[in-house]
């Protein structure tokens, strides 16, 4: 059964780099069937896809956040990264990965997300 | 961008009754090569992820109940659960993938009358 588990820092001051990390576990990170990707949720709000992933590197960015963000991955460790540079507290969030087939398919596996709030 | 539409904000439905949910796009989300709609609805409880619940507008995911249903083509859509058991209080969210950036509706909040 696939699991994906984010990790990182719950707190980061404004102006700084929101690093966090996926672990993926029951499914290989290299499989060419699916794309690997974060999605942010604010406290109360709807949902706003950040950006994905393929095994091979390849990325894909929502553009509203392209200039700060990068994803990577790491296949022989079966993680994932989002880093989001130069946060102001409207990037407060919860903070979710997830999985999706092809970059047009539908999200089918979530983590629990965390929460990352930024302080001034 | 694609700009998803839901409606209402919330509604609040007797058990056993129906619930519909609607979601429309600001272009169509139809591809011709394939004749798919690339729409999914999700459903997401407090604390918890969402849910897929349906995709390509109307195929329900393993495991969903067959109350919960999706239907509509081109830029209009909706959700509807027939008989609205307590278990579906959540909120509701369409979300395109036909292009990116991948977008979501607002939500729709479903309570118990």
């Amino acid at each position: 059964q696939l699991q994906l588990q984010e990790s990182g820092p719950g707190l980061v001051k404004a102006s700084e780099t929101l690093s966090l990390t996926c672990i993926v576990s029951g499914d290989s990170i290299s499989s060419s069937n699916y794309h690997w990707g974060w999605i942010r949720q604010p406290p109360g709000k709807g949902l706003e896809w950040i950006g994905s992933i393929y095994y091979s590197g390849s990325t894909y960015y929502n553009p509203s956040l392209k200039s700060r963000v990068t994803i990577s991955v790491d296949t022989s460790r079966t993680q994932f990264f989002l880093k989001l540079s130069s946060v102001t507290a409207t990037d407060t969030a919860v903070y979710y990965c997830a999985r999706h087939g092809n970059l047009y398919s539908p999200t089918d596996y979530w983590g629990q997300g965390t929460l990352v709030t930024v302080s001034s | 961008d694609i700009v998803m539409t839901q409606s209402p904000d919330s509604l609040a439905v007797s058990l056993g009754e129906r619930a519909t949910i609607n979601c429309k796009s600001s272009q169509s989300v139809l591809y011709s090569s394939d004749n798919k709609n690339y729409l999914a609805w999700y459903q997401q409880k407090p604390g918890q992820p969402p849910k897929l619940l349906i995709y390509w507008a109307s195929t329900r995911e393993s495991g969903v109940p067959d109350r919960i249903s999706g239907s509509g083509s081109g830029t209009d859509f909706t959700l509807t659960i027939s008989s609205l058991q307590a278990e579906d209080v959540a909120v509701y969210y369409c979300q395109q993938y036909y292009n990116t950036p991948l977008t979501f509706g607002g939500g729709t909040k479903v309570e118990i009358k």
